[in-house]
């Protein structure tokens, strides 16, 4: 079993709509997780980082982690034909290096 | 803003080629990464290193070897590149010390014919 695992979707949504984007984790030692955003043909940036349990907020995009359940979650309102991208999570101990999920690729329609 | 370069946006080779991909950040972070992504299987790690002269093996290392002669410049060599190495290999950086994720360079497109 893969340490994080996500569905690689394609996912397409209409703009306006609220996205969910999710992955699940093995390793209960993680302590960090990760939302990272990759355009097509570039490298991946981050969006949104947590640390432990909890849920935490920028702008459009909130971000979540059940430690309890190993779920790992990115909501994203009123989406935006911008937002169209892959998404990857990642999820590290802290001294690791981060492993990744496969990556959610996500359309938003005009 | 970190900048994390890498020599080439797009490159095609021959089976049997040693084939140098540079990276370079400026941020003077302490660890460097290379990843390569492939449709299906994600970004996968292929070596890492913590430190100068320092290296360590990821998921993947066979078939690659890097080098980091400089805290900022770490190198990744495909000793003999087969057509299965043909992918997008990503670069990172991170500072250490607290601060756990990578800031990624733009990713070089590998070609092996």
């Amino acid at each position: 079993q893969k340490e994080v695992e996500q569905d690689p979707g394609p996912l397409s949504v209409p703009e306006g709509a609220i996205v969910s984007l999710n992955c699940t984790y093995s390793n209960s030692a993680f302590q960090y997780f990760m939302w990272y955003r990759q355009y097509s043909r570039k490298g991946p940036e981050l969006l949104m980082y947590t640390y432990s349990s909890g849920n935490k907020e920028d702008g459009r995009f909130t971000a979540q982690v059940d430690k309890s359940s190993k779920y790992i979650s990115l909501f994203i309102r009123d989406s935006q034909p911008s937002d169209s991208a892959t998404y990857l999570c990642a999820s590290t101990r802290g001294n690791t290096p981060l492993v990744f999920g496969k990556g959610t690729r996500l359309s938003v329609i005009a | 803003d970190v900048k994390v370069t890498q020599s080439s946006r797009y490159l095609v080779k021959r089976t049997g080629e040693k084939v140098f991909l540079e990276c370079v950040q400026d941020m003077d972070h302490e660890n460097m990464f290379w990843y390569r992504q492939d449709p299906g299987l994600g970004l996968r790690l292929i070596y890492f290193s913590y430190d100068v002269k320092m290296k360590e093996k990821g998921d993947i290392p066979e078939g690659y070897s890097v080098s980091r002669e400089k805290k900022e410049r770490f190198s990744l060599i495909l000793e003999s590149a087969s057509t299965n190495q043909t992918s997008m290999y990503l670069c990172a950086s991170s500072p250490g010390q607290g601060t756990v994720w990578d800031f990624f360079g733009p990713g070089t497109r590998l070609t092996v014919l």
